[in-house]
């Protein structure tokens, strides 16, 4: 079974900071690769999205992800962030194929402080 | 603008007392989903639906009922709701199959409380 790990539950960094955000992945087969960010009383909101060809993804707010297979990871880095960022962020995966079902992990506070 | 609607926002309830939670999306989307997100477990999808009278069991399916009599909407239906029940509701929707499509849009949230 599909899984995902999301090791660090609370990432408290200083604003301007650079930051890194880790996912862990198990698949044996191939598959899509999500960041979704969930500001404070809001919906989901898609980060990025790997689902094939270059393994280094950008997003939206300046916001990147690298694909390493051997590795299984989509580890979520941003150079420099802002109080605004201040979120949770969840990593999901989805398996290739005909099933459009994500697995989430269970998600990573970023606190971003003055 | 394109969007997925949850109904209500908040809902406080007793145990027992059957409640719906509405969700609606305008973008012609086949799959639709329901998760809950409970804390230390992110997100954990209870029903999908593939398309209009196509629906299928999550992970977490017991104690829910979906419908899908138009393709737009997609209720959650709680029979008789527990405090187990308690949790942070979200419906998701996207396109279709298939790699581009397999976009998932989410609603803004149902905070519901069963006492």
């Amino acid at each position: 079974a599909q899984s995902v790990t999301q090791l660090d539950s609370q990432v408290p960094v200083f604003e301007e900071a650079p930051v890194e955000l880790r996912c862990n992945y198990s698949s044996s087969v191939s598959v899509y690769l999500f960041w979704y960010v969930q500001y404070p009383n809001q919906g989901l909101q898609l980060l990025l999205k790997y689902l094939s060809g270059s393994t280094l993804v950008k997003g939206i707010n300046g916001f990147e992800a690298e694909f390493n297979k051997s590795q299984t990871s989509f580890h979520l880095r941003k150079p420099s962030v802002h109080i605004s960022d201040t979120a949770e962020y969840f990593c999901a995966v989805r398996r290739g194929g005909a099933t459009n079902k994500l697995i989430f992990g269970t998600g990573t506070l970023l606190a971003v402080q003055p | 603008e394109a969007q997925v609607t949850q109904n209500p926002r908040y809902l406080i309830t007793v145990t027992g007392k059957k409640l719906t939670v509405t969700c609606s999306q305008n973008m012609n989307h086949e799959y639709m989903s329901w998760y809950r997100q409970d804390p230390g477990l992110g997100l954990r999808q209870i029903y999908y639906s593939m398309n209009v009278e196509v629906t299928d069991k999550g992970d977490v399916p017991e104690g829910y009922k979906v419908s899908r009599k138009e393709k737009r909407n997609f209720p959650l239906i709680l029979e008789s709701p527990s405090p187990n029940q308690t949790s942070l509701y979200f419906c998701a929707s996207s396109l279709g199959q298939g790699e581009a499509k397999n976009i998932q849009y989410f609603g803004a949230g149902t905070r519901l409380s069963v006492l």
